[in-house]
């Protein structure tokens, strides 16, 4: 069964330093998200991706976030200026293969990339 | 913002024994979604609800979108040991692929 896979599977990086998480997600979705987790909390929306721009984003994705897809398969989180609240697990998920059942096609997540800020 | 109330927060339960959890909200979602995070993992996709009223089962697990379309359960019967886990309830707000809410989730343990 097709996945979304995601590198790193951990990332440690030093407070101030950009940091860039990578997602492949499902190859014939069109619908890309970031969602992240801290800690022992749920699962909190960052940004969705449609026919490359941002669809929606939460307050969390503030300017020191922003999302692109290089290329066909990649889709890319960056972290301008890391902080130590930016640890988390980060996932990415993709969702919607086209027609119109757009309502019935649940997004699926990868593993993560766990994100420790030092 | 929207919100989901996901009780109870942790279950302790023998094997073989019935479970049962739910997410009530006080807004209205057009899509149900239950998924299940194994340590380490992401979230992995249970049982998907569209319809108000809707019964879906997948195996031992059954799930309700709520007539109301602000809440939904879970029931998991005949727990094993590889039920044990965390399970998040998440509603679909905005758009139809609109990003999701989740619920606190769930933290399941079985005992042998």
């Amino acid at each position: 069964e097709p996945e979304v896979t995601q590198t790193p599977s951990h990332q440690v990086t030093q407070m101030g330093q950009e940091v860039i998480l990578r997602c492949v997600p499902i190859s014939n979705h069109l619908y890309f998200y970031w969602y992240r987790q801290i800690l022992g909390q749920k699962v909190e929306f960052l940004v969705s991706f449609y026919n490359n721009e941002i669809s929606e984003k939460s307050e969390i994705f503030d300017d020191q976030f922003s999302v692109e897809r290089p290329d066909g398969s990649n889709f890319t989180l960056k972290i301008r200026s890391t902080k130590l609240e930016d640890s988390a697990m980060y996932f990415c998920a993709s969702g919607y293969s086209g027609g119109t059942n757009i309502g019935n096609q649940p997004q699926h997540f990868g593993d993560g990339t766990r994100l420790s800020i030092l | 913002g929207q919100q989901l109330n996901q009780s109870p927060q942790s279950m302790f339960i023998q094997e073989g024994e019935d479970v049962s959890m739910n997410c009530t909200s006080s807004s209205i979602f057009n899509t149900w979604l239950w998924y299940k995070q194994d340590p380490g993992e992401g979230p992995v996709l249970l049982i998907a609800l569209y319809k108000a009223g809707e019964l879906t089962s997948n195996g031992r697990l059954t799930a309700q979108f709520g007539i109301t379309r602000k809440d939904s359960f879970l029931n998991i019967s005949a727990s094993i040991p590889s039920d044990v886990g965390i399970y998040f309830c998440a509603g679909q707000g905005g758009g139809s692929q609109g990003n999701l809410i989740f619920g606190k989730g769930t933290k399941l343990s079985v005992k042998p």
